[in-house]
This record gives structure tokens, C-alpha cells and sequence, in this order.
């Protein structure tokens, strides 16, 4: 079993859709959560830390799932500019394959 | 200010040359850390530097040479390479090692390497 394990997408959505991606990890120890986008032929650039208790940033909500090992991220009001790979990362170095995003007009 | 400087942006070299990628940040982090990224993966980790410290390194081979001559700057070196090594060299720095709250990574630009 992979440390951390996406789902490799595609998700094609229309503008304006809600989309949520899980990302599962195996060490039931692990400490500290993010989800990163990366555009093509780009970094990748910190979206969000993940805490315990959630966290929400404008139409960007992270959960974490300690019982069942999962991280989730929801995008809320899909916008074209939201599609890009989202890369899972646990304890700050295991990185998940990543999700592809494309939102359609 | 979250950035993270690398150059150059692209590199072209061929198998026996030497070549150094850089790496600079002054946002006073303690980690810096080196990634490799080839199409359609994740960054691969190969080196992590804490303290100006080499404290991971990830069975990279020794063709690829890191140094860290401040808490500012990495570099990379490298020496016969091979084609295969072509990929998108990413450097990151985050506070602090550790991996907790509030301690993320911030990546740069990447090189872009082509060995030919």
C-alpha cells in the first residue's frame, strides 16, 4: 500500500460545481496535513494546511479524518482558474500522486 | 514574502559537462530541500537540509551533489548525468523541519533540465 493514495482524476466539472477529492495516507502517526495545486510546467503552491478541527478559506474547505486515515479537500463555485493537479502532501514530505481538476465552461 | 529564487530556469547539458543549479530564499528558513519532478509525477525528495545540515538524503546518486553554504542559498551540483535526469528540479524551504503546523513547505520555480 502507497504512503498517500489519490485519486488520479480526471474530474471534469462545468463552472460553478462543487467537487470534493480525498487523499488516504497508511501511518496512522502522521502529524501535519496540506494540499498543494500545481499548473502545468509550474511549482506547487501551497492551497492549504490541514488541521484537525478543519479549515476553510473562501470557497476552499480541508477536513481531516483521523479514524479513517483520509484528508478531504471541497472546492466550492468552481472557477476555469481552479483547474490544475492538487497534490496531497503528508508530513510535510510524502506527496500523493494528485488529483486532476478541469473545470469547464 | 513566501519566495523562493532558483536559476537558472532552464538548462541544457550534456552528459560530461558540470553544471550548479541554485537555490536562494530570505525568509529566514531553517530547511531547504531539493525535488525532482518528472511529467505526470509527484516531486520526488532528494535531499533536505536542516541547519545548513545534510540530514536526509534520499539514495540519490552521487552524480548529484548538494552543498549549502548559508541558511540562504542550495545548490546543486551536477556531473555526468545521464538522459534520464532530465526532469524539473524543484527547491523548497519551510521554517522549520519538522513538518508541523504552520511549518510548510514554499517551492520555487524549478530548472528545467534537459541532458542530452
Amino acid at each position: 500500500r502507497k504512503e498517500v493514495e489519490q485519486d488520479p482524476g480526471p474530474f471534469n466539472v462545468p463552472e460553478g460545481a462543487t467537487v470534493a477529492f480525498n487523499c488516504t495516507y497508511s501511518n496512522s502517526a502522521s502529524q501535519s496535513f496540506f494540499w498543494y495545486r500545481q499548473d502545468c510546467r509550474k511549482e506547487p503552491k501551497l492551497l492549504m494546511s490541514v488541521y484537525s478541527s478543519g479549515n476553510e478559506d473562501g470557497r476552499f474547505t480541508a477536513q481531516l479524518n483521523r479514524a479513517s486515515q483520509y484528508i478531504s479537500l471541497l472546492i466550492r463555485d468552481s472557477k476555469l482558474s481552479d483547474s490544475a493537479t492538487y497534490l496531497c502532501v503528508v508530513n510535510l514530505l510524502v506527496f500523493g500522486a494528485g488529483t486532476i481538476l478541469r473545470v469547464k465552461s | 514574502d513566501t519566495e523562493v529564487t532558483q536559476t537558472p530556469k532552464h538548462l541544457v547539458m550534456g552528459m560530461t559537462n558540470k553544471k550548479s543549479l541554485k537555490c536562494e530564499q530570505h525568509m529566514g528558513h531553517r530547511a531547504m530541500y531539493w525535488y525532482k519532478q518528472k511529467a505526470k509525477k509527484p516531486p520526488e525528495l532528494m535531499f533536505v537540509y536542516s541547519y545548513e545540515k545534510l540530514s536526509i538524503n534520499e539514495s540519490v546518486p552521487s552524480r548529484f551533489s548538494p552543498e549549502c553554504p548559508n541558511s540562504s542559498l542550495l545548490n546543486l551540483h551536477l556531473h555526468a548525468l545521464q538522459p534520464e535526469d532530465s526532469a524539473l528540479y524543484l527547491c523548497a524551504s519551510s521554517p522549520n523541519e519538522g513538518g508541523r503546523r504552520g511549518y510548510e513547505q514554499y517551492f520555487g520555480p524549478g530548472t528545467r533540465l534537459t541532458v542530452t
